[in-house]
């Protein structure tokens, strides 16, 4: 059974640049079968999709956050990542990752548990 | 950008009631419609896709409908179990991924 895992800070100053990680276990991040997510979701609020990155390092962006958002991915770790940069206490929220399977790639299959940033000085 | 309208935004009901959440979307989205349970503290959970199909493992009591610009969610008899908040969310091949507003349900 995939397991996906965020760590990272969890509390970033204004202005600097937010950083998190997702462990993927139980299953290869290279399989070439899945996108890999981030969403976040602010305390009491909805979800927002951020982006998803494949294998091949190829990314897809929320327009609302494309100009301050890179996503990228660690094979050799089976780790993916998520930097938002320029963050102002919107950006506090739960941050989750999750899989989009390639061959249904409406849905997100599998999610983190979610990791808590807050954004404060 | 397709906007998703999900209503009401919170519900009350008691065991054993049907009880029914609507989605609209701003636009055709053919069938291309999610239903997330989550509850608190937890992350949200498939129960839902392609509009009408239930996810391995979810209890049959749920279920969907709608394609185009309309959806349903319903849960047959509520169960103390099914609280949580419930989305919707859609997908189009930008690709985005759009969420509803959310539907909190509780017991009555």
């Amino acid at each position: 059974q995939v397991q996906l895992q965020e760590s990272g800070p969890g509390l970033v100053k204004p202005s600097q640049t937010l950083s998190l990680t997702c462990t993927v276990s139980g299953g290869s991040i290279s399989s070439g079968s899945y996108y890999w997510s981030w969403i976040r979701q602010p305390a009491g609020k909805g979800l927002e999709w951020i982006g998803r990155i494949y294998t091949s390092g190829s990314t897809n962006y929320n327009p609302s956050l494309k100009s301050r958002v890179t996503i990228s991915v660690d094979t050799s770790k089976n780790q993916f990542s998520l930097k938002l940069s320029s963050v102002t206490a919107a950006d506090t929220a739960v941050y989750y990752c999750a899989r989009v399977p390639v061959e249904m790639a409406t849905i997100f299959d599998y999610w983190g548990q979610g990791t808590l940033v807050t954004v404060s000085s | 950008d397709i906007q998703m309208t999900q209503s009401p935004s919170s519900l009350s009901a008691s065991v054993g009631d049907r009880v029914t959440i609507t989605c609209q979307a701003s636009q055709d989205i053919s069938n291309y419609l999610n239903w997330y349970q989550q509850k608190p503290g937890k992350a949200p959970k498939l129960l839902i896709y392609d509009a009408s199909n239930l996810e391995t493992g979810v209890p049959s009591r749920f279920s969907g409908s709608g394609s185009g610009t309309d959806f349903t969610f319903t849960i047959s008899s509520l169960q103390p179990e099914d609280i949580a908040t419930y989305y919707c969310q859609q997908y189009d091949n930008l690709p985005q991924y759009t969420f509803g507003q959310g539907t909190k349900l509780e017991i009555k």
